[in-house]
């Protein structure tokens, strides 16, 4: 069964950049088919898809965040991670990672707050 | 990007009622669409792919339908676990998006 589980601070400074990890347990990122998603969800409100990346490195971000998103894979370590550079307080949100598949997003993690404040 | 407008955003049904959830896509986007349930507190879960088929696991009361531009999300028979909110998702192409959700509440 596949899990996946992000981690990274709670709480962000204004203008700082925002990092998380998603470790993936269960499969293995370097099998191939899936992409590795992030996903967020501001305080009561609906579903944004941030990006994903390709085992191989390839990526693909949402136009309304790609000048300040940077997705990355660490296969060796079955991880991959979420860089959102000078965040706001409209960059606190729940942040989801997923694994997408040519189905839809199968496997979440369970989600992490994180509060943009000083 | 595509846009994805769910309806009602919000609706009350008793335990045992027929609940019917739309979704409307912007742009054709053939059968590429999921359906997700959220509980307060919890990730998604995938409920439906493919606009019709049944994620292993979930219960034969949840059913879709559609296809282009138009879907829906039936649920036969409401359950007491089913109180939630649910979206839509188009994955026919990036960025992905989601319909604004509808929050299946007790009547």
């Amino acid at each position: 069964q596949v899990q996946l589980q992000e981690s990274g601070p709670g709480l962000v400074k204004p203008s700082q950049t925002l990092s998380l990890t998603c470790t993936v347990s269960g499969g293995s990122i370097s099998s191939g088919g899936y992409y590795w998603s992030w996903i967020r969800q501001h305080p009561g409100k609906g579903l944004e898809w941030i990006g994903y990346i390709y085992y191989s490195g390839s990526t693909y971000y949402n136009p309304s965040l790609k000048s300040r998103v940077t997705i990355s894979v660490d296969t060796s370590k079955n991880q991959f991670s979420l860089k959102l550079s000078s965040v706001t307080a409209a960059d606190t949100a729940v942040y989801y990672c997923a694994r997408d598949h040519s189905y839809g997003l199968s496997y979440w993690g369970q989600g992490t707050l994180v509060t943009v404040s000083s | 990007a595509i846009r994805m407008t769910q309806s009602p955003s919000s609706l009350s049904a008793s335990t045992g009622d027929r609940v019917t959830i739309t979704c409307r896509a912007s742009q054709g986007i053939s059968s590429y669409l999921a359906w997700y349930q959220q509980k307060p507190g919890k990730a998604p879960k995938l409920l439906i792919y493919a606009a019709s088929t049944l994620q292993s696991g979930v219960p034969s009361r949840f059913s879709g339908s559609g296809s282009g531009t138009d879907f829906t999300l039936t649920i036969s028979c409401l359950q007491s676990e089913d109180f939630a909110t649910y979206y839509c998702q188009q994955y026919y192409s990036y960025p992905r998006t989601f319909g604004g959700g509808t929050k299946v509440e007790i009547k």
